[in-house]
């Protein structure tokens, strides 16, 4: 059972174009992760976030955590051909600090 | 340095065989974990290891699957008389501290195809 709902699920866009994705659940999660993961490697960690209503940059990458800690936005402006990737978000609930992920939203970045 | 490696990248083998997939976590991490990621799904919990003791197994889906790690480094997922079903990549990811907000960090995983 998936308890993260990712949103879309694939994305194509050209270059220099703005994009966000989307991750809810009816769970309240203490955290919540993005990660980045290309084809043959494992997932990269991107960002946590903690507090509800919380933002976070890194770079053309916005994040941000809802008000309920129950879902979460990225968002890229002006993608770039490297943004190119499966991005997956993951919430911690607990004190075990596992990760429960989503399926994920397929981005695909054409020059 | 180094980080997470995982053997084979990728492994074939008939229904009903038994197979072995290692990972070698970074140097000095005490905790590993194993997932698996099925073709358009994200990673599924399967089983964590604090130093040599298997702090949470409640992610493996049955009694085929056991995984090890001995002297609380590498570790090895052992899977007994495989089923298609069990077709998927499996990821070893390695923190500093168990049961932390210490990142994980992912291997490339080891790609497992049951004809």
């Amino acid at each position: 059972t998936q308890l993260l709902e990712q949103s879309p699920q694939f994305l194509s866009i050209q270059e220099g174009e703005n994009l966000t994705v989307y991750c809810n659940s009816s769970s309240v999660f203490s955290s919540l992760q993005w990660y980045r993961q290309e084809p043959g490697e494992g997932p990269v960690l991107l960002v946590t976030v903690v507090t509800g209503g919380e933002v976070k940059k890194l770079k053309r990458l916005t994040f941000q955590f809802g008000d309920a800690r129950k879902d979460s936005s990225l968002h890229i402006t002006a993608a770039q051909p490297g943004d190119t990737g499966l991005y997956l978000c993951a919430g911690i609930s607990g004190g075990s600090y596992i990760p429960t992920f989503g399926r994920g939203t397929s981005l695909i970045v054409h020059p | 340095g180094a980080g997470v490696s995982q053997t084979p990248s990728n492994k074939v083998t008939e229904k009903g065989k038994y197979v072995e997939l290692r990972c070698d976590p970074i140097s000095g991490h005490t905790a590993l974990y194993w997932y698996r990621q099925s073709l358009g799904q994200g990673p599924e919990f399967l089983i964590y290891f604090q130093g040599t003791g298997a702090a949470d197994d409640s992610g493996l889906p049955n009694d085929r699957f056991f995984a090890v790690r001995p002297e609380g480094s590498v570790s090895t997922l052992k899977i007994q008389r495989t089923e298609r079903g069990d077709s998927a990549v499996y990821l070893c990811a390695s923190s500093l501290i168990g049961g932390s907000p210490h990142e994980q960090f992912f291997g490339p995983g080891t790609r497992l195809t049951v004809l």
